[in-house]
């Protein structure tokens, strides 16, 4: 079935350093792929998502690439802030099974000191 | 921006008692989900309901689990006879179009079964 793996946290940063979170996927087919993202106190939401093979994702200078020949989606961002400080979950969605249907990682938290 | 609202965003209940989780999802959205998290434990769809009837459920959502959009606003959870392992954070989601596959999600209630 499918499944998504991503690194263990806690990632602690100082502001300004360079995030990456690797995530790799398990589908069959030729699933979306999404990053979201998990404010303290507030729900999950949609930080940045990429539809099919080599298509890049982007938001809030966040982004990832959907690479299939490594079925991986990694989140990079150059220079984090202590606001980006939060839970970042990787997914997919097969349509080929469902639509709506997210299999999500187990999450990833960030916390970035001044 | 329009956001999913879901309440209680704590619940304490007795196992063995029956619970309603409430959710008023984006207005204008017609899809609409509900995912759990337990403790240390991936976020995991339970049911997708569009167009008053389930389109999807999951393993986890047996015969205890019911969803109802009573009146064109609440979409509820249901839970007839709780057990502990139903202990989670609940997520209600909601989404405009499936094509756009992008989910807003509630901040969540989180459920006790003591």
């Amino acid at each position: 079935g499918n499944s998504v793996t991503q690194m263990e946290g806690p990632v602690t940063l100082s502001e300004e350093a360079f995030l990456t979170i690797n995530c790799t996927y398990t589908a069959t087919g030729y699933p979306s792929l999404f990053w979201y993202v998990q404010y303290p106190g507030e729900g999950l939401q949609l930080l940045l998502k990429a539809t099919k093979a080599d298509d890049k994702g982007s938001n809030k200078g966040f982004e990832a690439t959907y690479r299939k020949e490594t079925t991986s989606f990694h989140l990079e961002k150059g220079s984090v802030q202590v606001s980006d400080s939060a839970v970042y979950f990787c997914a997919l969605s097969s349509r080929t099974d469902s639509w709506g249907k997210l299999q999500f990682g187990a999450g990833t938290q960030v916390v970035v000191t001044p | 921006e329009p956001e999913v609202t879901q309440t209680p965003s704590h619940q304490v209940t007795q196992m063995g008692q029956e619970v309603i989780l409430r959710c008023v999802p984006i207005s204008n959205h017609l899809y609409f989900y509900w995912y759990r998290q337990i403790l240390g434990q991936k976020v995991e769809f339970l049911v997708s309901f569009y167009n008053n009837e389930i389109s999807e459920k999951s393993e986890i959502f047996d015969d205890q689990f019911s969803v109802e959009r009573p009146d064109g606003s609440n979409f509820t959870l249901k839970i007839r006879s709780t057990k502990l392992e139903d202990s989670a954070m609940y997520f209600c989601a909601s989404e405009e179009d499936r094509a756009l596959e992008k989910l807003f999600f509630g901040s969540g209630t989180q459920l006790s079964v003591l």
